[in-house]
């Protein structure tokens, strides 16, 4: 059973660039959460979604940054006009049920030069 | 989602049994304990979790205290690839909310042969 994949797992984008984040969660999983570690800091919530809705946003910067969790295909996290603060890790969570854990892929490494 | 305090580093020697501590005095009785571990440049990984009963798995087990104020995560038989930084968290047990994991600062765990 695969676990949660992310792609790219290095992304390099130049100022003023777009950067998409791709997430395939678990096979069975309907809800996926993205999560953002900036260098030396912990992991910050950015968003939740389940098929097709936004459920929980609070956590995502109002501008530049959406996501979507379209009924096929993987969740996308997509930033608009890249800044160098945005280069950090983003990790993409995916869980079968609301209540249950949330498994975790291992990261998009995101640099913006 | 109550605070957690976790000491912020811990030694442990190869096959030892390795307890991590969790303070979360101001918890609330539908708020669960949730333990996960970042080993470096990895996703975080779900380790084990519980409201107020211990709980054991073939990874780790919990101790939550009779008030629920405190927890211990107990590796039993530490090995090298134990070595991470292990986070307690404190999950609301409902509500739109619940894919909000706040990750504090945790404990890095080291593991010397």
């Amino acid at each position: 059973n695969a676990g949660v994949m992310q792609n790219p797992r290095h992304l390099v984008r130049r100022r003023g660039q777009e950067a998409r984040l791709r997430c395939s969660p678990m096979k069975g999983h309907s809800h996926v959460y993205w999560y953002r570690q900036l260098p030396e800091e912990g992991l910050k919530f950015m968003v939740y979604l389940q098929k097709e809705n936004i459920i929980d946003e609070s956590g995502m910067p109002k501008e530049r940054f959406s996501a979507e969790f379209p009924k096929e295909g993987p969740s996308i996290l997509r930033i608009q006009q890249v800044v160098r603060g945005d280069s950090a890790a983003y990790f993409c969570a995916s869980s079968p049920e609301l209540r249950s854990p949330l498994h975790f892929g291992n990261g998009t490494r995101l640099t913006v030069t | 989602d109550a605070k957690t305090t976790q000491p912020t580093s811990m030694d442990c020697a190869e096959g030892r049994a390795a307890n991590l501590p969790c303070n979360h005095s101001t918890i609330s009785g539908n708020e669960y304990v949730y333990w996960y571990r970042q080993i470096h440049s990895q996703g975080p990984q779900y380790i084990i979790h519980g409201l107020k009963n211990n709980e054991t798995n073939e990874m780790a087990s919990l101790i939550i205290t009779e008030d629920r104020k405190s927890s211990t995560l107990i590796l039993p038989h530490a090995t090298l690839r134990d070595t991470a930084v292990y986070y307690c968290i404190v999950r609301v047990g409902g509500g739109t909310s619940y894919g909000k994991l706040t990750f504090g600062q945790g404990t890095i765990l080291t593991v010397h042969p």
